[in-house]
């Protein structure tokens, strides 16, 4: 198994800009989460998903993100439009039952 | 509500042995453990449910107390391999969904 991907692995935008985080779970995992980390906050959920259906999504800091799953292979977090204090590690983990699984992750960086 | 690790940064020789603690405040329903090397995601290393397991995977091993809502996870003769940072992530019990709240690490430098 390939694992969860990511893309793209870096990302450098301009403040104001739209950005989109593409994540592809793990095949047959149910349960899809979406973090962000960095030195200040650690890593934070931000959303999460089970079967497709957005359950919590408190941790998402404002308007400016959002997040979406069409399919059971594929989800997007987008931030639009970018700030750089949106500068950070963005990880997307899949789950079957118990452990999560982590991707590669998006070091994005805002200017 | 964060669970709290400590300590928050550990030196250690090769062959020494580590203990890294992770305490919440609120009912724990399973306690999770990752390791992430600078750089990478964070890796599955261990889970121990409600009921009070200790659990083991070669040199590492894990415990689970319920009364005190704490974990803590053990190294034995660590090796270079063991360098990163330790992550503990709690699911609270009544949650009503199996969202893991991780504590901001314990970092692990492992020298020769």
């Amino acid at each position: 198994d390939a694992g969860v991907i990511q893309s793209p692995r870096h990302e450098v935008t301009e403040m104001g800009q739209e950005v989109t985080l593409r994540c592809k779970p793990i095949s047959g995992h149910n349960s899809l989460f979406w973090y962000r980390q960095t030195m200040m906050r650690g890593l934070e959920l931000l959303i999460y998903f089970n079967n497709n259906v957005p359950i919590d999504d408190s941790g998402m800091p404002e308007d400016r993100f959002s997040a979406k799953m069409p399919n059971a292979s594929f989800s997007t977090l987008k931030i639009q439009p970018s700030e750089p204090r949106d500068s950070a590690v963005y990880f997307c983990a899949s789950s079957g039952v118990f452990e999560q699984y982590f991707g590669p992750g998006t070091r994005l960086t805002v200017t | 509500q964060q669970p709290v690790q400590s300590p928050q940064a550990v030196i250690l020789r090769e062959g020494e042995d580590a203990v890294i603690n992770c305490s919440s405040s609120k009912a724990l329903y399973s306690v999770h453990w990752y390791r992430q090397k600078h750089g990478e995601a964070p890796v599955f290393l261990m889970i121990l449910l409600k009921g009070g397991e200790q659990k083991g995977h070669e040199k590492i091993s894990a415990s689970f107390n319920e009364k005190k809502q704490q974990s803590s996870l053990y190294l034995t003769a660590s090796q270079l391999s063991y360098s990163g940072t330790y992550f503990c992530g709690t699911v609270y019990s009544g949650a009503g969904s199996y969202q893991l709240t991780f504590g901001k690490g314990t970092k692990l430098s492992v020298i020769p």
